[in-house]
C-alpha cells in the first residue's frame, strides 16, 4: 500500500504568513493515464473534509488563490502565501492513483 | 451536489449496521463512491470504494467484514458493517468520485460499545 508521509504534523502561523506542508509518498503516484492523483484537502473544526487542490496543482472552484500545489513523482508540497483565520484545521494529502487509496496522517495548522 | 450519510448508532461488538448515502445534485449512476471513516480525534481512514460499474475494492482492516453497495434507481450508496469491533468506532464519511474526492457528505456517527 501506498504510505503518504505529511510534514510537519503541526504548523503554527501568524496571520498573513506563508507556510508550507510536504507530502511524500512511497512510490510515485503518476497513473498510467499520465494523471497525478494527489490531491489537498482541509478539515476546519466540526467540519467535514473539503477539496483545495486536486491532481497536484489544480485548484479547486471557489478555493482562494493564496492556495497553491507543486511537485511530481513522489514528492509534492501545498503552501498558503498569506495565511487567514479561515485556514485554520487539519490539512491531509490523499492519493488516488492506487487502491487501497490512502491519506497523509495531516498537519494541523494553528495561530501562533 | 449534496450528500447525506444515515444509519448510524450504537452498536454491540459483534453486530451489523447498514450505512446510507443519499445521493443529489449530480448523475450518481456516472461516478464512482467512496467510503472513508475518522476515529474521534485522529485522521481520515480510506474504507471502501464503488466504481459507477459497481466493481469494489477494500481496506485490508475491513476486508471480509464490510461490503459497499449502489442502488442507482435510488442514487443511494451503501455500506453493510458486519461483525463489528471497538476499532471500527468513528464517523463514517460518503465522498464523490474514483480518483478526486471532490464533494464529502457531513458523516456519520457510528459507535461500537458493549
Amino acid at each position: 500500500d501506498v504510505v503518504l508521509t505529511q510534514t510537519p504534523p503541526t504548523l503554527s502561523a501568524t496571520i498573513g504568513q506563508s507556510v508550507s506542508i510536504s507530502c511524500r509518498s512511497s512510490q510515485s503516484l503518476l497513473h498510467s493515464n499520465g494523471n497525478t492523483y494527489l490531491h489537498w484537502l482541509l478539515q476546519r473544526p466540526g467540519q467535514s473534509p473539503q477539496l483545495l487542490i486536486y491532481s497536484v496543482s489544480r485548484l479547486e472552484s471557489g478555493v482562494p488563490n493564496r492556495f497553491s500545489g507543486s511537485g511530481s513523482g513522489t514528492d509534492f508540497t501545498l503552501k498558503i502565501s498569506g495565511v487567514e483565520a479561515e485556514d485554520l484545521g487539519v490539512y491531509y494529502c490523499v492519493q488516488g492513483t492506487h487502491a487501497p487509496y490512502t491519506f497523509g496522517a495531516g498537519t494541523k495548522l494553528e495561530l501562533k | 451536489v449534496q450528500l447525506v450519510e444515515s444509519g448510524g448508532g450504537l452498536v454491540q461488538p459483534g453486530k451489523s449496521l447498514k450505512l446510507s448515502c443519499s445521493a443529489s445534485g449530480f448523475t450518481f449512476s456516472s461516478y464512482g463512491m467512496h467510503w472513508i471513516r475518522q476515529a474521534p480525534g485522529k485522521g481520515l481512514d480510506w474504507v471502501a470504494y464503488i466504481s459507477s460499474s459497481s466493481g469494489t475494492v477494500y481496506a485490508d482492516a475491513v476486508k471480509g467484514r464490510f461490503t459497499i453497495s449502489r442502488d442507482n434507481a435510488k442514487n443511494t450508496l451503501y455500506l453493510q458493517l458486519n461483525s463489528l469491533k471497538s476499532e471500527d468506532t468513528a464517523i463514517y464519511y460518503c465522498a464523490r468520485s474514483s480518483h478526486y474526492f471532490d464533494y464529502w457528505g457531513q458523516g456519520v456517527m457510528v459507535t461500537v460499545s458493549s
